[in-house]
């Protein structure tokens, strides 16, 4: 089926470890997105691609690495996992225009 | 600063009773107008995007509408399965990533 897909779903690591959370989309979308989700703060950007290997920073960057060498794939790896990094992550897909993003079902992270 | 503000933060309703959901907006050259649905648990649920001022979308029982500093997510009728957190992004001109605000909770009662 066409979508976008998050995993793992649910993550508990602990503080120092390295983490990477997958994103793969099927709609050949040249956007992807990756997003975190805290009370109080809503959605905040991490990191988007325009295209494959290319990649830039979003409002909140620091703490995160990002790649994409394939277009319908976007891992976020957080390499030395810290308790302010506990939240619930999405990954979207979308075009330049319309610009409309699509949204993953979102991966629970728990840092203790 | 570029910001979005939504309001109310919550807004209980009983089953068929109107309201609007705001969404005030300050963004350097305004290129897009994006509302979401976010059920508990779920990733947002594209509903609309709004361009210009004046332009209004529609979609079962919600109507968005478009003016220079805000938008509102009119709701006619709401039933519970409307029960959800609303989200309004706006797409700012610079680098032209979405910034979203905080959300609106409605709960419609039967």
């Amino acid at each position: 089926d066409a979508g976008i897909t998050q995993s793992p779903r649910y993550k508990i690591t602990e503080t120092g470890r390295q983490v990477t959370l997958m994103c793969h989309q099927t709609w050949s979308h040249s956007y992807m997105f990756w997003y975190r989700q805290d009370l109080g703060h809503g959605l905040r950007l991490i990191y988007y691609s325009a295209a494959a290997d290319i990649t830039d920073k979003g409002e909140v960057p620091d703490g995160y690495v990002v790649s994409r060498s394939k277009t319908e794939n976007f891992p976020l790896t957080l390499e030395s996992a810290t308790r302010s990094q506990t939240s619930v992550y999405f990954c979207a897909s979308g075009d330049y225009y319309p610009y409309e993003q699509y949204f993953g079902p979102g991966t629970r992270l728990t840092v203790t | 600063e570029d910001q979005v503000t939504q309001s109310p933060e919550a807004l209980r309703l009983q089953e068929g009773e109107s309201s609007s959901l705001n969404c005030s907006y300050t963004v350097s050259g305004l290129r897009g107008l994006f509302w979401y649905r976010q059920d508990p648990g779920k990733g947002p649920e594209f509903l609309f995007t709004l361009y210009s001022a004046g332009e209004e979308k529609e979609k079962e029982r919600l109507k968005a509408t478009l003016t220079k500093k805000e938008s509102f997510l009119h709701i006619t009728a709401p039933k519970p399965e409307d029960s959800a957190t609303y989200l309004c992004a706006a797409r700012e001109g610079s680098q032209g990533n979405l910034i979203f605000g905080k959300g609106t909770k409605l709960s419609v009662k039967p």
